[in-house]
């Protein structure tokens, strides 16, 4: 069983530039989340994604966009990236649709804003 | 804003002491996941709890979900340097919100 990939593992981008991030699912795995984690703190949910429809968005501004396709993977697109976008991104796949589902992530991707 | 309070932030002790880790809030949650994070990667989720009162255990760890539903515990007995990394809890309303993470409890076990 393959299990949840993202790319790229570390990013630098300047503020005001667009970055897109992407997610693999786990086999089987037909719903994923995106998270966003500062340093020393817990994930922050910002959407998911369920059969290609975005299934509920955290308090995250509209800068922040999603989309899943066909074979379940997905992206995570930031434009007018600020300094404070600096963080882990984290994918997690699951299962339904449900937010009661364990979910299974990716080893995240480092986005470094200066 | 349902929330997630995890106590204590921080736990620096020595292999073989015991230790417990708290997660509280003021909402019911339908569920409670602990995860375990390392440096350098994603959570990992380490167990389940979805009624109240319920305690499961995983070798040498011991979870406890509160009998309202709102709070839980994580036990770790005999603690060893392996133990080491972010304890996160998080939590699923019945209303269908999102899984909402706590800011999580850093462990480091010393041999």
């Amino acid at each position: 069983e393959t299990g949840v990939t993202q790319s790229p593992t570390h990013l630098i981008k300047t503020r005001g530039q667009q970055v897109t991030l992407r997610c693999s699912s786990q086999s089987g795995h037909n719903t994923v989340s995106w998270y966003q984690q500062a340093l020393g703190q817990g994930p922050q949910f910002i959407f998911q994604y369920y059969r290609e429809e975005e299934n509920g968005r955290g308090n995250f501004p509209p800068r922040f966009s999603g989309l899943q396709f066909p074979n379940y993977s997905s992206e995570l697109n930031v434009n007018a990236l600020e300094l404070d976008d600096s963080a882990l991104y984290l994918c997690a796949s699951s299962l339904g649709g449900s937010y009661n589902s364990p979910l299974h992530f990716g080893n995240g991707t480092r986005l470094t804003v200066t | 804003t349902q929330l997630l309070e995890q106590s204590p932030q921080f736990l620096s002790i020595q292999e073989g002491e015991n230790l417990t880790v708290y997660c509280n809030s003021s909402s019911v949650f339908s569920s409670l996941q602990w995860y375990r994070q390392e440096p350098g990667e994603g959570p990992v989720l380490l167990v389940t709890v979805v009624t109240g009162g319920e305690v499961k255990k995983l070798k040498r760890l011991t979870f406890q979900f509160g009998d309202a539903r709102k709070d839980s515990s994580l036990h770790i007995t005999a603690a060893q340097p392996g133990d080491t990394g972010l304890y996160l809890c998080a939590g699923a309303h019945q209303a269908g919100t999102a899984l909402i993470f706590g800011k999580g409890t850093t462990l480091s076990v010393s041999s």
